[in-house]
């Protein structure tokens, strides 16, 4: 089974709002990735977490704050959104952060979130 | 730095023809190669990757790859195209030792009857 889940699978917010999405695997991968994907572009990566541990923060702005309450769960906590930050956020999963190429990575549906 | 390149924005073939995706890297040391394959509304799903080893890589659905050092292209093949394979394509890179991907433009296929 190589599948991540990700809730929800739409996402309208108010650029005053807060809002948290959520990911999701039981694969037993202890690192766990978000990727930001503009309509017709490549994903970005955002933030890598490996053990529970932020290792990785690719210059994200703080009003998007990830969480990994444990090593199967990845949060993304939304507050104060622009319009721009409008995109599918894309979770994924590796066995290991630090095992090299030999990892690969399982991408979840995406969360498609639009921020008015 | 690390990366790839993805020539053609989109690829058209009929249904049973044999259909290429191409894509170049750019790397220092070795090339660690993906292809990802994103359909409408979803998220990426792999399909296949080179690390080392045959230069021929098999994957998921009967899809291919090549690795050509000298040429320094991995392009993703397929002997007979079906209309359920368009989708969107993705090459991508390993990055340092961080498990980073760094994905191309992609390259969106078109299978038609």
């Amino acid at each position: 089974d190589t599948e991540v889940t990700q809730t929800p699978k739409h996402l309208v917010m108010g650029m005053t709002n807060k809002k948290s999405l959520k990911c999701e695997q039981h694969m037993g991968h202890r690192a766990m990735y978000w990727y930001k994907q503009k309509a017709k572009k490549p994903p970005e990566l955002m933030f890598v977490y490996s053990y529970e541990k932020l290792s990785i923060n690719e210059s994200v702005p703080s009003r998007f704050s990830p969480e990994c309450p444990n090593s199967s769960l990845l949060n993304l906590h939304l507050h104060a959104l622009q319009p721009e930050d409008s995109a599918l956020y894309l979770c994924a999963s590796s066995q290991e952060m630090w095992g090299g190429p030999q990892e690969t990575q399982y991408f979840g549906p995406g969360t498609r979130l639009l921020v008015l | 730095a690390q990366s790839v390149a993805q020539p053609e924005d989109q690829v058209n073939v009929a249904e049973g023809n044999p259909l290429t995706v191409k894509c170049t890297y750019s790397v220092s040391g070795n090339p660690y190669l993906f292809w990802y394959v994103q359909y409408p509304n979803r998220g990426l799903q792999f399909l296949l990757k080179y690390i080392t080893g045959d230069n021929l890589v098999k994957g998921s659905y009967g899809f291919e790859a090549e690795f050509n050092k000298s040429q320094t292209s991995f392009h993703l093949k397929k002997p007979s195209a079906l209309v359920s394979d368009s989708a969107l394509y993705f090459c991508a890179v390993f990055t340092g030792t961080a498990s980073k991907l760094t994905f191309g433009t992609g390259t969106r296929l078109q299978v038609t009857l």
